[in-house]
């Protein structure tokens, strides 16, 4: 149990264009959704919490309207980085917190995004 | 806001040797102190967990010790093996209960065991 699905797994994308990353709880209600970028041979950085069906929070530093996440319900949660760059080329995964049947976060599988 | 340290950066070992990575929080209200490997380009994969009500905790091979009051926690790993290679990161948060708090990582250990 408590799996999230990550959507999709891998993207190129040219300069410029929006990208939209999906994060589906299957078997639990995420009521909050979080969202890590992770560059090459570095940690796990948070970049912003969600919960449903209201606005994000953004960790410092992290442009909300670069990185615009969408919350809706409680087993979707997407990302989309709009006007992309190479810069933002990065590994993105999904965390949702569970309380139920024991205290812990589930990843999503992450998304591999080179922006070109 | 939480600051997690984990140290060494990288740690070289021979098969059959144990393994210490140890880490430091900042925020004293952290009460879940999760331990993860993560190979290249895959979702970081829970190894063990301790709570902070805990002291330690052992499974097989693995085992992690919690210091609340020095605000440090270690993962041991015995008799290692070539597949113990990867990065391990440690993290923090105070979210039992609360499922608003995300965890805080620390920044990896690359773990290598040679044969």
């Amino acid at each position: 149990g408590a799996v999230v699905s990550q959507h999709p797994s891998w993207v190129i994308c040219k300069s410029g264009t929006s990208v939209k990353i999906e994060c589906r709880s299957l078997d639990f209600q995420a009521t909050t959704m979080f969202w890590y970028r992770q560059f090459p041979k570095q940690s796990l950085m948070l970049m912003a919490t969600s919960n449903e069906g209201s606005k994000a929070t953004y960790e410092q530093g992290v442009e909300k309207d670069k990185f615009l996440i969408n919350h809706a319900s409680l087993t979707l949660s997407t990302l989309t980085v709009t006007s992309a760059h190479p810069e933002d080329s990065s590994f993105y995964i999904c965390s949702a917190s569970r309380q139920i049947p024991n205290y812990g976060y589930t990843f999503g599988s992450g998304t591999r995004l080179t922006v070109v | 806001g939480e600051n997690v340290e984990q140290h060494p950066s990288t740690l070289s070992v021979q098969e059959g040797d144990s393994a210490v990575i140890k880490c430091t929080y900042s925020d004293s209200a952290s009460n879940y102190f999760p331990w993860y490997k993560q190979e290249l380009g895959k979702r970081p994969q829970l190894i063990i967990d301790i709570r902070s009500n805990v002291g330690e905790k052992k499974d097989q091979r693995i085992a992690v010790t919690l210091n609340k009051t020095a605000k440090h926690f270690s993962l041991h790993i015995t008799e290692t093996q070539p597949e113990d290679s990867a990065v391990y990161f440690c993290a923090a948060s105070k979210g039992m209960g609360n499922s608003g708090y995300a965890l805080n990582f620390g920044k990896g250990t690359s773990l290598l065991v040679t044969p």
